[in-house]
């Protein structure tokens, strides 16, 4: 266990629902990420949140929309997918993205598949 | 921005031999540098981390060299076992909060 835990772990939708993915930490970390993973591609970082404030937003489509009530928690609201979408999504927390060298904790991921 | 290189192969040894996976990349040369290990169905572990002005860096039967000239990186396992068999990441910080990862390398060691 990495100490970072992610709901659910599989999850199926058609392309007109909504759904939300869960990650939390019990780390005490500052910064919180999500991540996509396609087959053979590298991970593709898609938003970091400090100390929960959004810092980063590499050019995700809107249909993607992240929330972080709190340091511990970090939200992944899914609306209107698109079946390229389906992949697995993988939360990340470390403790200050502001220092080089900071390692990152990995969650199990929750597999996505967009019918 | 920067890109980063693995063997898309599978790499296959023995048990018992070194594993050596390389790691090249693009456009600048970061501070650092990570490895991770990822399993069928979970996310990356954390390994190592070598900077810049470190040449070599060990932990148990793992090795990494980072060689800022080449923009490359070596990633070692000696005595490989089946367990080391996994998919390994390297990975960048970019500008602050950026991580770059390559797609890693698939590692299959036989009993």
């Amino acid at each position: 266990e990495t100490g970072v835990t992610q709901t659910p772990r599989h999850l199926v939708m058609g392309m007109t629902n909504k759904k939300s993915l869960k990650c939390e930490q019990h780390l005490g970390h500052n910064a919180m990420y999500w991540y996509k993973q396609s087959a053979k591609k590298p991970l593709e970082l898609m938003f970091v949140y400090s100390l929960e404030e959004r810092v980063e937003n590499n050019s995700v489509p809107s249909r993607f929309s992240p929330e972080c009530p709190n340091s511990s928690h970090l939200f992944l609201h899914l609306h209107t997918l698109q079946p390229e979408d389906s992949a697995l999504y993988l939360c990340a927390s470390s403790q200050d993205p502001t220092s080089k060298g900071d390692e990152q904790y990995f969650g199990p991921g929750t597999r996505l598949t967009v019918t | 921005s920067q890109k980063i290189e693995q063997n898309s192969e599978a790499l296959n040894i023995q048990e018992g031999k070194t594993a050596t996976l390389t790691c090249n990349y693009t456009n600048y040369s970061p501070a650092y540098l990570q490895w991770y290990r990822q399993d069928p169905g979970r996310g990356p572990v954390f390994l190592l981390l070598i900077r810049e002005n470190e040449k070599e860096k060990r932990k148990e039967r793992l090795k990494v060299t980072f060689d800022t000239t080449l923009k490359q990186s070596l990633f070692h396992i000696t005595a490989s076992q089946p367990a080391d068999s996994a998919t390994y990441l390297c990975a960048l910080q970019g500008v602050l909060n950026k991580f770059y990862f390559g797609s890693g390398t698939k590692l299959n060691v036989k009993p």
